[in-house]
């Protein structure tokens, strides 16, 4: 069965560095998601892109963060200068059409900012 | 703005009792409406969605949602807990309008005792 998957699984990093999270939507679909999940509070949508272009953004989603689909295959989610708020589980989803909207998610990836 | 409550945090069942998750939206536009499961260190995954049509929709491993327009819930069933049904559940709806993003509900913990 086709699944989103992401990588890495768990990235530590230091406060004020770049991060990409890496994600593999399933191949056929064509639109993209970012949610994040700070511990012990709600999922909150991050982005959703489609045709090469961001859809809609959250208030989240500031100029710290971009989103790319550099190869056709993998979507990611760039952090330009981590701050320890932005410690959380990111999840990348991808869903096939617009309507009806079921959207896969993978596993996750945990960032840690120290 | 669209929003998701689910009340309890917390659930905690015998197995084979009846499994009732408690969610509550509020919609500007007719909604649609999803439960994902979350089990540990894993994605979300949908359990079961409602766009339009039957109001009461069935979904994977025996469980059932119900649609009420008139109560704005969309409260998720089984009737019988296994122990292999404890993880977290997450009630979402999806807003159309802004780039399909899924607003979720903070989460009900569901816990089964032998």
């Amino acid at each position: 069965e086709p699944e989103v998957t992401q990588t890495p699984s768990h990235q530590v990093t230091q406060m004020g560095q770049e991060v990409i999270l890496r994600c593999v939507p399933i191949s056929n679909h064509l639109y993209f998601y970012w949610y994040r999940q700070i511990l012990g509070q709600k999922v909150e949508f991050l982005v959703s892109f489609y045709n090469n272009e961001i859809s809609e953004k959250s208030e989240i989603f500031d100029d710290q963060f971009s989103v790319e689909r550099p190869d056709g295959s993998n979507f990611t989610l760039k952090i330009r200068s981590t701050k320890l708020e932005d410690s959380a589980m990111y999840f990348c989803a991808s869903s096939a059409h617009m309507i009806y909207n079921e959207q896969f998610f993978g596993p996750g990836t945990r960032l840690t900012v120290l | 703005a669209q929003s998701v409550t689910q009340l309890g945090s917390h659930v905690s069942v015998s197995e084979g009792a009846l499994v009732l998750l408690r969610c509550n939206y509020s919609s500007s536009v007719p909604p649609y409406l999803f439960w994902y499961v979350q089990y540990p260190n894993q994605g979300l995954q949908l359990l079961l969605k409602y766009t339009t049509g039957a109001t009461l929709v069935k979904g994977i491993n025996g469980f059932e949602a119900e649609f009420k327009k008139s109560e704005t819930s969309f409260h998720l069933t089984k009737p019988s807990a296994h122990m292999s049904d404890a993880a977290e559940y997450f009630c979402a709806v999806s807003d159309l309008n802004a780039g399909n993003m899924l607003t979720f509900g903070g989460g009900t913990r569901l816990m089964v005792k032998p």
